[in-house]
Parts: C-alpha cells; sequence; structure tokens
C-alpha cells in the first residue's frame, strides 16, 4: 500500500532554534496536509497544499508542496515549549482517504 | 460550535467483549471517518461513511469489526470479541463534503477513544 516516510522520527531542540522535517512517497499526492498532535487528543491541522511548488505559512509555520508531487516540508522557525508534540504529515489518495506518514515527535528543551 | 465528539475517551474491556465507539461529527459535516492509532505509530485509515452508506471499508479488518452512520445519531464503530491486539486509540474525524475537495481542509478529528483490551 502507498506509505509516508517521514524524517526525522525525533528530535530534540533548544528553545528559540528553527525546525525542519519532510515527508517523503512513492506515490504522487494531489493534497498534502500537516497536522499537529498534543499528547491525549486528536490532530490539529496546521497547513494545507493543493498545488505543486506551493508554499504555505501560518504564524511561524512554513509548508511546501514538493515539485515532484512526491514530498512535502514543513519548517518552524523560533521553536517555543508549547511546540512539542508529534507532528503528520498527510497525502491525499484518490478523492477522500488521506494517508497518514508516520509522525516526527519533536521535543523542545526551555 | 462544537467540533467532532468522541466518547468515551477512554474504554477498558475484558478479551471477549464488545467495544461501541461514538462519534458526532461536527455540525454541517455529513462525512465521516476512522482511524487507528496504534502506541508510537501513524494513523491507518480504516473506514469512510456517509449519512446511512459506508463507502469504503477497505481498511477494516474483515471480522469482528463494523461500522454505521445511522440518518439519526452518532456513528458508530463497533468491535466484537475484542483482542488485545485491538487496543488502540480510534479517532473520528468528519468533512462537509469529500474530503479532498480543494478548500475542504481536510478533516477535523475528534479527540479519539483509547481502547485498552485486558
Amino acid at each position: 500500500g502507498q506509505q509516508l516516510n517521514q524524517s526525522p522520527q525525533s528530535m530534540f531542540i533548544q528553545e528559540g532554534e528553527d525546525v525542519s522535517m519532510n515527508c517523503t512517497s512513492s506515490s504522487i499526492f494531489n493534497t498534502w496536509l500537516w497536522y499537529k498532535q498534543d499528547p491525549g487528543e486528536g490532530p490539529v491541522l496546521l497547513i494545507a497544499l493543493y498545488k505543486a511548488g506551493e508554499l504555505t505559512s501560518n504564524g511561524r509555520l512554513t509548508a511546501q508542496f514538493g515539485i515532484t508531487r512526491k514530498d512535502s516540508f514543513l519548517n518552524i522557525s523560533a521553536s517555543i515549549p508549547s511546540d512539542v508534540g508529534i507532528y503528520f504529515c498527510a497525502g491525499l489518495s484518490g478523492t477522500y482517504k488521506y494517508i497518514f506518514g508516520t509522525g516526527t515527535r519533536l521535543k523542545v528543551l526551555a | 460550535n462544537a467540533g467532532v465528539m468522541q466518547n468515551p475517551r477512554h474504554l477498558v474491556r475484558r478479551r471477549g467483549q464488545e467495544a461501541r465507539l461514538r462519534c458526532s461529527p461536527m455540525k454541517g459535516h455529513s462525512h465521516v471517518y476512522w482511524y487507528r492509532q496504534l502506541p508510537e505509530e501513524g494513523l491507518k485509515f480504516m473506514v469512510y461513511l456517509q449519512k446511512e452508506n459506508i463507502i469504503d471499508e477497505s481498511g477494516m479488518p474483515k471480522e469482528r469489526f463494523s461500522a454505521e452512520f445511522p440518518k439519526e445519531g452518532p456513528s458508530i464503530l463497533r468491535i466484537q470479541q475484542v483482542v488485545r491486539g485491538d487496543s488502540a486509540a480510534y479517532f473520528c474525524a468528519s468533512s462537509p463534503s469529500w474530503a479532498g475537495r480543494t478548500g475542504t481542509y481536510g478533516y477535523t478529528f475528534g479527540s479519539g477513544t483509547r481502547l485498552t483490551v485486558v
């Protein structure tokens, strides 16, 4: 089946540092989403991307839809402690099913 | 404006019992999706439903699992004769239209039901 690989799997960073993570696929997707999941909660949508090459920002977050449509990147600038959590990418397969990545676990050291 | 409501938040069942997980979609949303998350893993698609119709159940185990979204009331994910391997977080999500439509912004997730089978 389709798989999305996220890297890194986990990362520890210092408060104030910038963070980069990416998501790659063997298949082409027409929509990419990035979600954040806090402990004990459901995922919350951060950014949606609909066009290859698209670069979209949401506050300190910036995401890009890769030009090959097989990858996407998420950057977080000037990280703060509340950025801790699991970040998931999701690619749209067909018209309604999102395939989720394995997640990047982010821990911020104050 | 309530979001996607799932209950119970936590459910403990003994092996062989039945588990019923409920999901009320956001107001105005008629499309419901169930995903399962095993510890330290991502979310795996289980089933997609519209009112009174199962559209895609390709991610559902063939036995013991069933889902419904009746005309009135919440969507129900039912697991019969639970086994330890069913222990996981089950998330429901909803969307106002088919989730791939541009501008739909994907799914809105509930907080999940954490099922523990002892």
